[in-house]
């Protein structure tokens, strides 16, 4: 069964990176039907899609943060990672990780988010 | 910027059926924006329930629909229970790559 955890520092100083990790299990991130995201929801808000990425390094980014964000895919680790820079306060938030699926032969655009991970509190503060 | 719009909030009585929308701000929803809907609640990660427009998700019990319904996306609950208590949240594709999350609704069962 395909699983993703998220890990990495709970706590980053403004006008810093965020840096985070997602761990994927039960299947290798190489799979052509897996695309995988990062997706944000800040306290009390709603969800924030921040990009997506395939197991060949293709990347689609929020344009609203496309400047900042960066993904990338490690597949002799089978993780992928976020990179988040020159954070605000704005940018608490609890982070997602996900599958973002997509069935073999369905067209593009036809993704869908699953799994998600159990989501991690990155908190902005000096 | 194009908008992907949900009602803030909605209430249905338990065993009644409501339909939950996901618009956008300009223009209509039809297939190719391959809507799909996620159920999330308090303290807890999003699952999915239904992708593709009308597709459920692995688990999801029958109650639970998708449609297309005149302009915009539907999630549609036949004999809402007590546990649908929930916020819902439609993603919309909407080309070159990006997808949106509308602004969620918190579904009341009462």
């Amino acid at each position: 069964q395909l699983q993703l955890q998220e890990s990495g520092p709970g706590l980053v100083k403004p006008s810093e990176t965020l840096s985070l990790t997602c761990t994927v299990t039960g299947d290798s991130i190489s799979s052509d039907s897996n695309f995988w995201a990062w997706i944000r929801q800040p306290p009390g808000k709603g969800l924030e899609l921040l990009g997506t990425i395939f197991h060949t390094g293709v990347t689609y980014y929020n344009p609203s943060l496309k400047s900042r964000v960066t993904l990338s895919v490690d597949t002799s680790k089978n993780h992928f990672s976020l990179w988040l820079s020159y954070v605000t306060a704005a940018d608490t938030a609890v982070y997602y990780c996900a599958g973002h699926q997509r069935a073999v032969g369905r067209a593009a655009g036809d993704n869908w988010f699953d799994p998600w991970g159990q989501g991690t509190l990155v908190t902005v503060s000096s | 910027q194009t908008v992907v719009t949900q009602e803030p909030s909605f209430s249905v009585s338990p065993g009644g059926t409501v339909t939950l929308t996901c618009g956008l701000s300009s223009g209509s929803v039809s297939t190719p924006h391959y809507p799909s809907w996620y159920q999330q609640t308090p303290g807890q990660a999003p699952r999915t329930l239904i992708y593709s427009t009308n597709t459920r998700s692995s688990g999801v019990p029958d109650r639970f629909s998708g449609s297309i319904l005149g302009n915009k996306a539907a999630l549609i609950i036949t004999g809402a229970q007590a546990e649908d208590e929930s916020d819902y949240y439609c993603v919309l594709y909407l080309g070159s790559g990006i997808w949106m999350f509308g602004g969620g609704t918190k579904l009341t069962v009462l």
